[in-house]
């Protein structure tokens, strides 16, 4: 199985400022890799696939980048809408499926 | 409006049966892989299973196989999750989602991420 670890768990970020958001593969999964973004109550919503294509209708200031076992999930400048739980998730080993513990960001 | 709705969720018994719904629409169901994520309360994500097009291909994460399968109706743009000898731990919000392919150059073959997300259902276990 190959796991995925997200660091940090928390990240406390004023409004306006970068987030840089971390996950690591335990071995290498080229570039398939999905973010998802998680609001309380609310289903995921699919940010980047392909570790770094953006999904329909997601704003520029989110960006993806990495491939084999580093990635990272960039916020250039974060809106109060994007204070939500991050999650990063592994596809290369379809189908078999894994995901990150996840990253929640905070407001500061 | 491609959208999905579960159905389903419920309080049951340790050891009961449950099954699961999930009505697609807005898009062309028997075209796509689907996909079942659950989430337990206050916990991250985790895959539960897949299921292809025609239904032919089937799998599970290993917690739920032996108890848990799943199965489609493309007549009627359905998902379903039937989950039996339940246990307290599948205890979670029960997310369906479309899988859609990616095409990966390095090594020459497609693997899928999801797309698109139902709302979800709640299953409790406990007596």
């Amino acid at each position: 199985e190959i796991v995925m670890t997200q660091s940090p768990a928390t990240l406390s970020v004023s409004p306006g400022e970068r987030a840089t958001l971390s996950c690591r593969a335990s071995q290498s999964i080229s570039s398939s890799l999905a973010w998802y973004q998680q609001k309380p109550a609310q289903a995921p919503r699919l940010l980047i696939y392909g570790a770094s294509a953006r999904a329909t209708g997601i704003p520029a200031r989110f960006s993806g980048s990495g491939s084999g076992t580093e990635f990272t999930l960039t916020i250039s400048s974060l809106q109060s809408e994007d204070f939500a739980v991050y999650y990063c998730q592994q596809y290369n080993d379809w189908p078999l499926l894994t995901f990150g513990g996840g990253t929640k960001v905070e407001i500061k | 409006e491609v959208q999905l709705v579960e159905s389903g969720g419920t309080l049951v018994q340790p050891g009961g049966s449950l099954r699961l719904s999930c009505a697609a629409s807005g898009f062309t169901f028997s075209f796509y892989w689907m996909t079942w994520v659950r989430q337990a309360p206050g916990k991250g994500l985790e895959w539960v299973a897949n299921i292809k097009q025609d239904g032919s291909e089937k799998y599970f994460v290993d917690s739920v196989k032996g108890r848990f399968t799943v199965s489609r109706d493309s007549a009627k743009n359905s998902l379903y999750l039937q989950m039996n000898s339940l246990r307290a731990e599948d205890t979670a919000v029960y997310y369906c989602a479309r899988s859609v392919p990616d095409y990966d150059v390095l090594t020459a073959s497609y693997n899928y991420f999801m797309d698109v997300w139902g709302r979800g259902t709640t299953v409790t276990v406990a007596s």
